[in-house]
């Protein structure tokens, strides 16, 4: 399987601010996406980070407030905008593999907003 | 929409006890499946999957058989360590339901006792 580092690990960041996260695989990988862990609960899929094109966004989340880039097959980068409180998760980035419809997740970047 | 629906914990059990995490699934199309874990301070791993019908994954003592007549994918161990005790993750792919990414149920914590 890949594998995947995320930077940072964790952050504590001021509301209002906004924090970019890396995800860096060590080789190419077609599908890569974004996921959201709040505190105590499951992921939620955040999008889609295409290479080349815009990323896909699920319902509730928009690219103004989480904008995603792919600039390649191994790297992507998420965004968190104007943070607030309720942004406070660990932020995941997973990648797709050959093998139908299986993932990878990266160790995850734990952000509290203060 | 696509959802996963997972018995919640914690589940607390005896070293060498039986071991059952009940999930059942609503989907579109025709899903892969899936059982992730996540260790006290670890990332999320794949434990085991399933693609299609009466298939059954198995990993490291685990095993779940994709049950599409009654929706489910239940995760079962005959016998279970201390080791094991983790939050576990049931979830599904939906290609055609028109989502690449995963849906996650809400986790079980699993609490085995010496």
């Amino acid at each position: 399987s890949a594998v995947i580092s995320q930077k940072p690990s964790r952050d504590i960041c001021q509301r209002g601010t906004s924090l970019t996260i890396q995800c860096q695989v060590d080789s190419q990988v077609t599908m890569m996406f974004w996921y959201r862990q709040q505190p105590g609960q499951s992921l939620t899929l955040i999008a889609t980070a295409n290479q080349g094109s815009e990323a896909t966004y699920e319902s509730g989340f928009v690219i103004d407030k989480f904008p995603i880039s792919r600039p390649n097959l191994t790297f992507s980068t998420l965004t968190v905008s104007n943070m607030s409180p309720e942004d406070s998760s660990i932020y995941l980035c997973s990648v797709g593999t050959a093998v139908r419809h299986e993932q990878y997740f990266g160790p995850g970047t734990r952000l509290t907003v203060t | 929409g696509d959802s996963v629906t997972q018995m919640e914990g914690p589940v607390t059990l005896s070293e060498e006890a039986f071991l059952t995490i009940n999930c059942t699934y609503t989907a579109t199309g025709y899903p892969s499946l899936f059982w992730y874990v996540q260790y006290p301070g670890e990332g999320l791993q794949l434990l085991l999957k399933a693609t299609k019908a009466d298939d059954k994954g198995s990993n490291k003592g685990f095993e779940a058989t994709y049950r599409k007549e009654t929706t489910s994918f239940h995760l079962e161990k005959g016998s279970v360590q201390v080791s094991d005790s983790a939050v576990y993750f049931c979830a599904l792919s939906d290609p055609g339901g028109g989502a690449d990414g995963l849906t996650f149920g809400k986790g079980t914590h699993l609490i085995i006792q010496p």
